[in-house]
């Protein structure tokens, strides 16, 4: 079985540029999050969608937004890139809403130059 | 502030012994913890949980153990292998269910 897949496994941009990133759950999962984990640190959560509705956001800008589709995939956008949004963005999926284990992907290595 | 804390970056350990990884965490209210182990270029791979209303959890060669009036949690490995090399982190759930807080994590290796 397939597990969580993310898309790319590396990009590369620079300051001021818009990036987005991909997440496809583990096959009959609705639920997807999004962490951020900088260098050294445990991730941090950004989002969490269900049956296509925001369920939770975390303490970042509003240059990070997140949307997720029927086929419970999700892409996650941010713009006007800083060198601060360098980082492993991971992405999560469950079965179902809350209190559930959460299945990581391998995760998207963000580069800003 | 740090919600959850691993205070110890790196553990190093010989194969054979027992690895014994800690956690310490700041709300009473929470009440589901989980540990995850992560290889480098891979995601956090789930590893055990337990709930508050346990104090202990146990799955193969790896327990869980959770103190509540501590609000402390710790990992044991019996016995570690060099394949248990990783970086192992604590998390816990908020109230709502949905949102993981992870600690810094601690590096554990092992040594053949």
């Amino acid at each position: 079985d397939a597990g969580v897949t993310q898309s790319p496994t590396h990009l590369i941009k620079t300051r001021g540029q818009q990036v987005t990133l991909r997440c496809s759950p583990i096959s009959g999962h609705k639920s997807v999050s999004w962490y951020q984990q900088v260098l050294g640190q445990g991730p941090q959560f950004i989002f969490q969608y269900y049956e296509k509705e925001e369920r939770g956001r975390g303490n970042f800008p509003d240059r990070f937004s997140a949307r997720q589709f029927p086929n419970y995939s999700s892409e996650l956008n941010v713009n006007a890139l800083l060198l601060g949004d360098s980082a492993l963005y991971l992405c999560a999926s469950s079965l179902r809403e809350s209190n559930q284990p959460q299945h990581f992907g391998d995760g998207t290595r963000l580069s800003i130059l | 502030d740090q919600q959850v804390k691993q205070n110890s970056p790196s553990l190093s350990v010989q194969e054979g012994r027992i690895s014994i990884l800690n956690c310490d965490y700041t709300n009473s209210m929470f009440d589901y913890f989980l540990w995850y182990k992560k290889y480098p270029a891979e995601g956090p791979t789930f590893l055990i949980s337990i709930s508050s209303i346990k104090d202990k959890n146990e799955d193969g060669r790896f327990t869980v153990f959770l103190n509540k009036s501590a609000k402390h949690l710790s990992l044991h490995i019996v016995p570690s292998q060099p394949g248990d090399s990783a970086v192992y982190f604590c998390a816990t759930h908020n109230n709502a269910g949905n949102m993981l807080t992870f600690g810094g994590g601690t590096r554990l290796m092992v040594k053949p």
